[in-house]
């Protein structure tokens, strides 16, 4: 089934850890995006994806890094984690056929101790 | 700078109540506009508008978008408890294709209460 995945879904870790978000998707997905959302807040997009081997910044200023090295797969890393990442991280797809619809996975909701 | 605004930010209501919740814009480069539903943890697609005074319905959801007023509303008609949730508006901007991007909005919580 054609599906979007993000793990791990909860992630608690201690300040200067290096951390990897996984984002997978299924449907065979162009663009892919992460977004930033703090609770009761709106979501932000940090990066986003063209294609395999294209990143882009997105509007929110972010020391994480993202790689698309396959289509369907769009990590983002933080090579140093703070309490000030502590965040939900929303990983999103898009089909350039179908415009700005996007699906989203899960999300992963990280605590930086 | 690109703005979306979502009123009212919370509402409670009654199940069998119906609701409206508005979205307005202000932005470059409109593309569409789009609601989703966001319960716990990720939104949800739920419409995409483009056109004017088109009304899109999915049940007993229902929206229509008006470009020359900017803004948008979403109605729920005959409400249970099970459409509490966050629902999310967004402005697709950009020159299309690859290069466009969504500005979303905080949110209206809707509670519903049996």
């Amino acid at each position: 089934e054609a599906d979007i995945y993000q793990t791990p879904r909860y992630l608690v870790i201690g300040t200067g850890k290096k951390i990897t978000l996984e984002c997978s998707q299924t449907m065979g997905h162009d663009k892919m995006y992460w977004y930033q959302q703090d609770p009761g807040m709106e979501l932000h997009l940090i990066h986003y994806s063209y294609g395999v081997n294209s990143t882009e910044k997105g509007d929110l200023s972010s020391e994480s890094t993202v790689s698309r090295i396959r289509t369907e797969h769009f990590p983002l890393t933080l090579e140093s984690a703070r309490p000030s990442h502590t965040s939900q991280y929303l990983c999103a797809s898009s089909d350039l056929a179908t415009l700005e619809t996007q699906y989203f996975g899960p999300g992963t909701r990280l605590l930086v101790l | 700078e690109d703005k979306v605004v979502q009123s009212p930010l919370s509402l409670v209501v009654h199940e069998g109540d119906t609701v409206t919740l508005n979205c307005s814009y202000e932005v470059t480069n409109f593309r569409s506009l789009l609601w989703y539903k966001q319960e716990k943890k990720a939104p949800t697609f739920l419409f995409m508008l483009t056109s004017s005074g088109i009304e899109k319905k999915s049940g007993r959801l229902s929206s229509i978008l008006d470009k020359k007023e900017l803004f948008s509303i979403l109605n729920i008609t005959a409400t249970q408890t099970g459409d509490s949730a966050v629902y999310l508006c967004a402005v697709e901007v950009g020159y299309g294709g690859a290069t466009n991007k969504l500005i979303f909005g905080t949110g209206t919580l809707l509670a519903v209460q049996p």
